[in-house]
């Protein structure tokens, strides 16, 4: 069955650091990738969308890798901040076109160090 | 509105009873989804519609949830007799069209509790 795998203990780093969150994925061919933030009560925020022929992405602050032969992308935050202390989760689209089902993962806990 | 907007922020009902959970979603979005979040997990999905019409709801646990979108806009999600394992944050979500590079916007979720 298909399975997505995150960092299932809480990310502790300094603040002005890079954080890395790892996103691994089996029995899936996902045509796009996408990342979302999350804060407590509140519903997902979407951050970035990757597609499966691209080898990575950039935003501001942040970086998604995707790598469809390992089944993983990374996402990475530069110099972080303690407002960037959430929860982010990736998720996998099919992309087949017309509907499109979104799978989610379990999501990593950032907590930024001042 | 500005929002997807979700209706009642929580909810706390008795084991056996029926609930009704309502989502607003963005004005003019034609994709609408539902997903249950657990504590500690990612949110799972239950039902798409597209437009007035339930695309896939695979995701539905059991012929206890059912949800409706009558005119294509607003949605509820019905859960009868509810059970503790219901308990959950009920998460709304809508995208202009079902495209993957259309931006899903969530509301902020309901929480319901069954005690």
């Amino acid at each position: 069955s298909q399975k997505i795998e995150q960092n299932s203990e809480a990310l502790n780093i300094q603040e002005g650091k890079t954080a890395t969150l790892t996103c691994n994925y089996t029995n899936y061919s996902p045509a796009y990738l996408q990342w979302y933030r999350q804060d407590p009560g509140r519903g997902p925020v979407f951050l970035l969308l990757i597609r499966e022929n691209e080898k990575e992405k950039r935003k501001e602050r942040l970086k998604v890798t995707f790598d469809t032969t390992l089944k993983q992308s990374l996402f990475h935050i530069t110099a972080s901040q303690p407002a960037d202390s959430a929860t982010y989760l990736c998720a996998l689209d099919g992309g087949s076109g017309g509907y499109q089902k979104v799978t989610f993962g379990t999501g990593t806990k950032l907590q930024v160090i001042p | 509105g500005a929002g997807v907007s979700q209706t009642p922020s929580n909810k706390v009902t008795e084991k056996g009873k029926y609930v009704e959970l309502r989502c607003d979603p963005i004005s003019g979005h034609t994709a609408l989804y539902w997903y249950r979040q657990s504590l500690g997990q990612g949110p799972e999905f239950l039902i798409y519609f597209q437009g007035t019409g339930a695309a896939d709801d695979s995701g539905l646990p059991n012929d206890r949830f059912f949800a409706v979108r009558p005119e294509g806009s607003v949605s509820t999600l019905k859960i009868q007799r509810t059970e503790r394992g219901d308990s959950a944050v009920y998460l709304c979500a809508s995208r202009e069209s079902p495209l993957a590079t259309d931006t899903q916007y969530f509301g902020p979720g309901t929480r319901l509790t069954v005690l």
